[in-house]
């Protein structure tokens, strides 16, 4: 079963909008939360990542939210473009083992 | 590019037999990761093995083994296929000391499918 529950499954968004990702997870062993880019055809990347103590990471355009006490933390893709269009996957590390989620498929309309 | 190579990038074969898939982690790497991409399982953490041991296990198949060799490459052995097993197939690689943190770089992936 899924230890890292992801949604939408699937969002279309305009160019220059937001497009926002949600995570849960139920673990609290996880102590670290990577998300991964995925293009057709390729592997995932490391987008950007957060530890639990941290509240807020942001790196250019992406901003990942957490909230450590909900269990749930969040992508925010800002002034998003047609080349963010691409599935994204959230993740959580415990003992070496990655979980991901089920991952969302963007779509940035020019 | 990742840097992280795998062969073949396709492989096609039928239920019941044995395939190898090969990685080569990026150099310098020592830790080599395998994972399984399916559309109703998602993307799912096999194994993990650093410098030649095994770190770490996930959903990994009986049927399903994993080496690391001394040069650092790594093979993936999946036997008495089934239908099921169709799906992508990536490697990944990190450096350093193999603590879960360093950043991961994923291959192409192999696409398995079993007729």
């Amino acid at each position: 079963q899924q230890q890292v529950k992801q949604s939408p499954q699937s969002l279309i968004v305009q160019k220059g909008g937001i497009s926002i990702i949600n995570c849960a997870y139920e673990n609290t062993a996880f102590d670290y939360f990577p998300w991964y880019q995925q293009f057709p055809g390729k592997g995932p990347a490391l987008l950007i990542a957060i530890r639990p103590d941290v509240s807020e990471k942001k790196e250019g355009r992406f901003t990942i939210s957490f909230n450590k006490s909900a269990k749930q933390f969040s992508l925010h893709i800002m002034d998003s473009q047609p080349g963010d269009s691409a599935t994204y996957f959230c993740a959580a590390i415990n003992d070496y083992k990655l979980s991901f989620g089920a991952g969302t498929t963007v779509t940035v309309r020019a | 590019d990742s840097g992280v190579t795998q062969t073949p990038k396709h492989l096609i074969t039928a239920t019941g037999q044995r395939v190898t898939l090969r990685c080569s982690p990026r150099s310098g790497d020592l830790s080599v990761y395998w994972y399984q991409q399916s559309l109703d399982q998602g993307l799912q953490f096999l194994i993990q093995y650093y410098n030649g041991e095994e770190r770490a296990k996930g959903n990994i198949l009986e049927r399903f083994s994993a080496q690391q060799f001394p040069d650092l490459h790594s093979e993936l052995n999946l036997s008495s296929l089934e239908l099921g097993d169709s799906a992508l197939y990536f490697c990944a690689s990190s450096v350093g000391s193999g603590s879960p943190y360093n950043e991961q770089f994923f291959g192409p992936g192999t696409r398995l499918t079993v007729l």
